[in-house]
């Protein structure tokens, strides 16, 4: 089966640092994508790792385990606008293209 | 371009009613996706398509949803009979699948703003 698990709800401070974390199994590996999707509006994309370890992206990062089938999301110098729900994605295959999403993780971040 | 595009943006129809959804990829991407997502959960896959060809359908979709890319362009999402159930967000996304000399192959989805359906 395909599994994609992250927190629910995680709140942070602004100005602080947050990381948001993912595990997965799923039955084949061609890349993890994370989204940051606002209240009423579309995911839009973040990050995207397929080897192990660090990607970085201005204030936001994205790392890699393929071993231990983990991911984290880390957010820097974290402002109000953070503030939404960011979506852990897996590509199972390269040929297919289709996304398997987690849940998302709502993150709060609070003055 | 500006983006990928869906029409209308929100649905409202009683139980038993059709509806069909729009959506515009960008125009130079070749594959075009279908997903569904309920308050509180993530995207939710549903069919894809690669040019005209649909390649791919959830085992999870039910009969009375079908969807057509007749040009390689535009799509369409259609919901024979729709039920209660049926009531979510429908975004549709596209990608390309060209490569970049030396560099992985990304391939992001970039998505449509969605068609909030709600099924009374």
């Amino acid at each position: 089966g395909q599994n994609i698990d992250q927190p629910t709800e995680m709140t942070a401070t602004e100005g602080a640092i947050v990381q948001i974390n993912c595990t997965y199994q799923t039955s084949g590996f061609n890349g993890l994508f994370w989204y940051q999707q606002h209240a009423g509006e579309a995911p839009t994309f973040l990050s995207y790792n397929v080897l192990d370890g660090l990607e970085e992206k201005g204030r936001f990062s994205s790392f890699l385990s393929r071993s231990k089938g983990y991911s984290y999301l880390l957010l820097k110098e974290l402002q109000m606008k953070d503030s939404a729900s960011y979506l852990c994605a897996v590509r199972p295959s390269s040929n297919t293209g289709k996304l398997i999403f987690g849940q998302g993780t709502t993150l709060q971040v609070k003055p | 371009d500006t983006g990928v595009s869906q029409d209308p943006r929100h649905k409202i129809t009683k139980r038993g009613q059709n509806v069909t959804f729009r959506c515009d990829p960008i125009s130079e991407h070749n594959r075009l996706y279908w997903y569904r997502q309920t308050l509180g959960q993530g995207p939710e896959f549903l069919t894809y398509f690669q040019n005209e060809a649909q390649l791919e359908k959830s085992r999870l979709l039910s009969d009375r949803f079908s969807a057509e890319r007749p040009k390689g362009s535009f799509s369409t999402l259609e919901i024979q009979r729709t039920e209660q159930g049926d009531s979510a967000m429908y975004l549709c996304a596209s990608s390309s699948t060209s490569a970049v000399p030396g560099l992985a192959l990304v391939n992001e989805q970039f998505f449509g703003p969605g068609t909030r359906l709600t099924v009374l």
